[in-house]
């Protein structure tokens, strides 16, 4: 069955550091890819979408994924975290067999000063 | 182009009440997801309507229903409420076509007393 894991719960990272946040998922063939934020008390924001081309992928607020087929990952990353980057984030793939895109339970990062 | 809103943001019921939520899309789409998010079970998918259809359900018991109108508009109702409908409840929009991408409200927060 189709399914994604974000291993980290938390991650707790210094204002500056570079930061990656894991995803794996279980797919039979090249899924649709999502990272999505969410600041409390809001609603997800669509951070970057992998569906086709390119493995690495650019999104907003200066985020990148990569897409690795062989370990059947998608990580994002950033080079420079900053204080406003706190928040949780959501790796989602899809569609699975009954057409629904799947969240992860999310990781929520925490920013030192 | 105004984003996805959901009313009310908060809600405070007591068990054996029934509530209404309700969520507007973008503009343009014809498609809107509802899912419960909670500390423990993460985001869940209720269903999807799409043109004033059901396309999707998820694995909630009856008390919870939705219905979409001709405007896109939806509705998402749960009756005989629980303690364990407690949660924050995600309306996301979508074109309904290929691409699965997915824009979200800011979510009504359900308290059950």
């Amino acid at each position: 069955a189709q399914s994604v894991t974000q291993p980290d719960i938390h991650i707790t990272v210094s204002e500056g550091a570079s930061l990656e946040l894991r995803c794996n998922y279980s797919y039979g063939a090249t899924p649709y890819l999502f990272w999505y934020v969410q600041s409390p008390g809001q609603g997800l924001q669509l951070l970057l979408k992998y569906f086709s081309g390119d493995t690495l992928v650019q999104g907003i607020k200066g985020f990148e994924a990569e897409f690795k087929r062989s370990q059947s990952s998608f990580n994002l990353r950033k080079p420079s975290v900053h204080w406003s980057d706190a928040a949780e984030y959501f790796c989602a793939v899809g569609p699975n067999r009954d057409d629904k895109i799947i969240f992860g339970k999310g990781t929520r990062l925490h920013i030192l000063p | 182009k105004a984003g996805v809103t959901q009313t009310p943001r908060y809600l405070i019921k007591t068990r054996g009440q029934q509530v209404t939520l309700s969520c507007s899309p973008i503009s343009g789409h014809r498609s809107v997801s509802w899912y419960q998010q909670t500390p423990g079970q993460g985001l869940q998918f209720l269903f999807e309507y799409f043109s004033e259809t059901q396309r999707n359900k998820g694995n909630f018991p009856g008390r919870f229903s939705g219905r979409q109108f001709s405007n896109s508009r939806s509705e998402m109702n749960v009756s005989t409420l629980e303690l364990g409908d407690s949660a924050l409840y995600l309306c996301a929009s979508s074109t309904g076509l290929a691409g699965y991408e997915q824009f979200f409200g800011p979510g009504t927060r359900l308290t059950v007393l």
